[in-house]
């Protein structure tokens, strides 16, 4: 079974530039989440995603942010424009069900994401 | 609300040596409580997690955790330490409430060092 996939693995890109990241969960995970860690903080939630809706996205920084889900399947989150505190690592995971008290949440590899 | 407060940003310890990674906790629930490991260039790994069970709990590769309430604490111990096990530690707590979307909170992270 492929676990959580998530591209590209690494990107650098200049400030004001916009750059996409894609998340394939596993199949048949409804719920999706991302998650960020900037340099020399924690993981932070991002939001969550059932199937296609958007359960929760409190953890979203601002409105340069935009996360999408399209037909329930692999998620993308575009920064646009970048900036330099947007810098980190970018973790999406994947869970069967929402809640973690019986099942497991799957993380990807991450994305870096560095902006010059 | 919920956090999670890892002691110790760096532990290091001796092939063979018992390791000992630190994890309090504050939450206003009956936690659900993870640890994570994260080696090199890859992702997240759940390595045990306690969910109002068994207050030990064990987990891969030789890890076990205790829950003490009275303390809230969540520690990470192996007896035996190997070479395989240097990498970054997380220590979790699932944010609950009236939503309970299986969203975590992480700690900051311990990178265990182990030195042959």
């Amino acid at each position: 079974e492929a676990g959580v996939t998530q591209f590209p693995s690494h990107s650098v890109i200049e400030k004001g530039q916009t750059v996409t990241l894609r998340c394939d969960p596993i199949s048949g995970h409804d719920n999706l989440y991302w998650y960020r860690r900037v340099m020399g903080k924690e993981i932070k939630f991002l939001l969550h995603f059932v199937k296609e809706s958007k359960q929760d996205e409190s953890g979203m920084p601002n409105n340069r942010f935009l996360a999408e889900r399209t037909g329930g399947t692999y998620s993308t989150l575009k920064v646009q424009p970048a900036e330099l505190e947007d810098s980190g690592v970018y973790f999406c995971a994947s869970s069967q069900t929402r809640t973690v008290m019986n099942t497991e949440a799957f993380f990807g590899q991450g994305t870096r994401l560095t902006v010059v | 609300a919920q956090s999670v407060t890892q002691l110790d940003s760096h532990v290091s310890v001796s092939e063979g040596t018992p390791v000992l990674l630190r994890c309090n906790y504050s939450s206003s629930y009956s936690p659900s409580l993870f640890w994570y490991v994260q080696h090199p260039n890859k992702g997240l790994q759940l390595l045990l997690k306690y969910t109002s069970a068994a207050t030990l709990v064990k987990g891969i590769n030789g890890f076990e955790a205790e829950f003490k309430k009275s303390e809230t604490s969540f520690h990470l111990t192996k007896p035996s330490a190997h070479m395989s096990d240097a990498a970054e530690y997380f220590c979790v707590v699932s944010a609950h409430g009236s939503s309970n979307t299986g969203k975590l909170i992480f700690g900051q992270g311990t990178t265990l060092q182990v030195k042959p």
